[in-house]
């Protein structure tokens, strides 16, 4: 079985300083991952997603996350925040385990951007 | 290219009482995910349509059903409403790739009241 834990709930850091939200993962399977944003009353985007190519992903509007197997991590950083990075982060896993392709979410965590 | 779209946007239904939800998947994508959030919560898979037939299933009880029509647009019923069905209910669609990479672009989602 897929799960995924996001180890904060709220992250708080001022503008132009840099982003750090954490995620673990637990996969029985070679896993695929995602970062997905969702602004207030809005849907999901894709920020990123790794799938074994490069263990540092590059994604959009600055974000980036790098998969270390070792740690089952893969946190989502940007070097300096902006305003309107401010939304709901969630950290997503799938495998193959039982022929679907379903996702897998973790709770969220939450980016306030102080000006 | 026209993205994923849901309808009603809202929806206000009393307990005991049946939904209707409605998706049009992105041009060229042959698969359709439906998702719960709750509020303050991760989404939560309910299940998935491939070419026209269930291709798995969350933890879901049977009175949520769906369908999916030859356009490959999509259906999720919901018979028999309980207030803790009151939820966001979002839409994926993709178009699988023989691995577990293929991402899923969602919509914005139909936000169910339950009174």
């Amino acid at each position: 079985a897929q799960s995924v834990t996001q180890l904060d709930s709220h992250v708080s850091v001022s503008e132009g300083t840099p982003v750090l939200l954490r995620c673990n993962y637990s996969s029985s399977y070679s896993p695929s991952l995602f970062w997905y944003v969702q602004h207030p009353n809005k849907g999901l985007q894709l920020l990123l997603k790794y799938t074994s190519a490069a263990t540092l992903v590059k994604g959009i509007n600055g974000f980036e996350a790098e998969f270390k197997k070792s740690e089952t991590s893969f946190h989502l950083t940007k070097p300096s925040a902006h305003m309107s990075d401010a939304a709901e982060y969630f950290c997503v896993v799938s495998d193959l385990y039982t022929g679907r392709r379903a996702l897998t979410f973790g709770s969220g965590t939450r980016l306030q951007v102080q000006p | 290219e026209t993205g994923v779209t849901q309808s009603p946007t809202h929806l206000i239904k009393t307990r005991g009482q049946q939904v209707t939800l409605r998706c049009s998947s992105q041009s060229g994508h042959n698969t359709v995910s439906w998702y719960q959030q709750a509020l303050g919560q991760g989404p939560q898979f309910i299940f998935q349509y491939y070419r026209e037939e269930e291709n798995g299933r969350g933890n879901f009880p049977p009175r949520f059903s769906g369908l999916q029509f030859p356009n490959y647009s999509s259906e999720l019923n919901v018979n028999a409403l309980e207030l803790d069905d009151s939820a966001l209910y979002l839409c994926a669609s993709s178009f699988p790739q023989g691995a577990s990479t293929d991402t899923q672009y969602f919509g914005p989602g139909t936000r169910l009241t339950v009174l």
